[in-house]
């Protein structure tokens, strides 16, 4: 069964701190996406990734950054955590071409910054 | 730009009742359209794609939706409600470029009462 996990699915860190939220996908896939989602926002993307060491800036990027060194993993840094950060993280990968396979995602990670 | 747009933040049927969720996509080019699903604390799951081949398709749990050009539409329903489909669902659709993002809807919450 083709997977994409989330290193944690409930996660509590102070302000300031720097958080990591690891993505790991099996199946392959060129591209991989970080978004949050907030109640009534629905999904923001906030950086994308179309191949190793490569990343692109979503709708939502200040605050954040990412890391992907191996084709398989895709890092979300919160540099430096903010409470207007508390959301859940939801990450997503798929083919490089969208065709008729859309998007395989993790569980998520609800991060609380207090 | 591409657009999605999910008309009803919140919908509520009976058990047995009839599921309309409404989806309407902004498109220069025939899209790849999207249906996922989210049950609470989880990831988005797909339920059910569009990819130029029938105008109807079926997905996973019964539901289905329909491709109509026409209307840029592509609702999803389902004949007969359960309890365990209240979750919240999205509907997506793919750039023209087919770049390999999808642009999400806001999302709408299905609540089934008994």
């Amino acid at each position: 069964d083709v997977k994409v996990t989330q290193s944690s699915r409930y996660l509590v860190k102070r302000t300031g701190e720097k958080v990591f939220l690891e993505c790991v996908q099996d199946m392959d896939h060129e591209n991989m996406f970080w978004y949050r989602q907030d109640p009534g926002l629905g999904l923001r993307l906030i950086y994308f990734s179309y191949d190793v060491k490569m990343k692109e800036k979503g709708d939502i990027p200040e605050g954040y950054s990412v890391s992907r060194e191996k084709k398989e993993r895709f890092s979300l840094i919160l540099e430096s955590a903010s409470t207007n950060q508390t959301s859940m993280y939801l990450c997503a990968s798929s083919r490089t071409t969208i065709g008729a396979g859309g998007y395989t995602f993790g569980s998520g990670t609800r991060l609380t910054v207090v | 730009a591409q657009s999605v747009t999910q008309l009803g933040s919140h919908v509520s049927v009976s058990e047995g009742a009839l599921v309309l969720l409404r989806c309407n996509y902004s498109s220069s080019v025939p899209p790849y359209l999207f249906w996922y699903v989210q049950y609470p604390n989880q990831g988005l799951q797909l339920l059910l794609k569009y990819t130029s081949a029938a105008t109807l398709v079926k997905g996973i749990n019964g539901f289905e939706a329909e491709f109509k050009k026409s209307e840029t539409s592509f609702h999803l329903t389902k004949p007969s409600a359960h309890m365990s489909d209240a979750a919240e669902y999205f509907c997506a659709v793919t750039p023209s470029s087919n770049t390999g993002k999808l642009i999400f809807g806001q999302g709408t919450t299905l609540q089934v009462k008994p």
